[in-house]
């Protein structure tokens, strides 16, 4: 069964700083991957996706994820964090099942100091 | 472009009572529809898709149901809300392809008392 690992529940960065939050999923065949970004009382907004090619992906808001294959992650980076990246973040696997289905982590909540 | 509505945003219900959670789409058709439960420190369940109109699959078995009947239209119900009915709902679209990801509403706090 398809499952993912958010090893991280908090982090806390100084504003300015870099960010990697760690995301493991386990899936027999290539994963199409995700990582959301969540608010204080708000929904989830999709920051970026992999499902084929470069294992490199560019998302919103200046982040980026690495797909590594041979280590089933697939990190989310920022190369600087500003105060307003205080948020919770969800890497998801998607299924394919057929149903579309989504399994998301548990989150990692991270903090950014001033 | 697609818009995702969710309503109420808050609720505040009290153990025994019934429960609605609508949400709709607009701008798109057929979509795949999804309610989700986020509880603290444990991410996101999967409660209950659809993939078409009167097309319901469940993932856990609870006390709650849900029905679509519209194209567009999803609700979450109960009949008797219990304490453990306590979280945050979120709904979410796709389209028939899961590589573009979901889009979620802005979700419903709801606490049973």
């Amino acid at each position: 069964a398809q499952s993912v690992t958010q090893p991280d529940i908090h982090i806390t960065v100084s504003e300015g700083a870099s960010l990697e939050l760690r995301c493991n999923y386990s899936y027999g065949a290539t994963p199409y991957l995700f990582w959301y970004v969540q608010s204080p009382g708000q929904g989830l907004q999709l920051l970026l996706k992999y499902f084929s090619g470069d294992t490199l992906v560019q998302g919103i808001k200046g982040f980026e994820a690495e797909f590594k294959r041979s280590q089933s992650s697939f990190n989310l980076r920022k190369p600087s964090v500003h105060w307003s990246d205080a948020a919770e973040y969800f890497c998801a696997v998607g299924t394919t099942s057929g149903t579309y289905k989504y399994i998301f982590g548990t989150g990692t909540r991270l903090k950014v100091l001033a | 472009s697609q818009t995702i509505h969710q309503w109420p945003a808050t609720l505040v219900q009290p153990v025994g009572s019934p429960l609605s959670l609508e949400c709709t789409v607009e701008g798109t058709s057929n979509p795949n529809l999804y309610w989700y439960r986020q509880a603290a420190g444990r991410g996101l369940q999967l409660l209950f898709y659809s993939v078409g109109i009167g097309q319901i699959s469940s993932e856990v078995p609870q006390n709650l149901s849900a029905s679509r009947p519209q194209d567009r239209q999803f609700i979450l119900s109960s009949k008797k809300l219990l304490l453990s009915d306590s979280g945050f709902y979120l709904c979410a679209w796709s389209v028939q392809d899961r590589v573009f990801g979901y889009t979620f509403g802005s979700g419903t706090r709801l606490t049973v008392v």
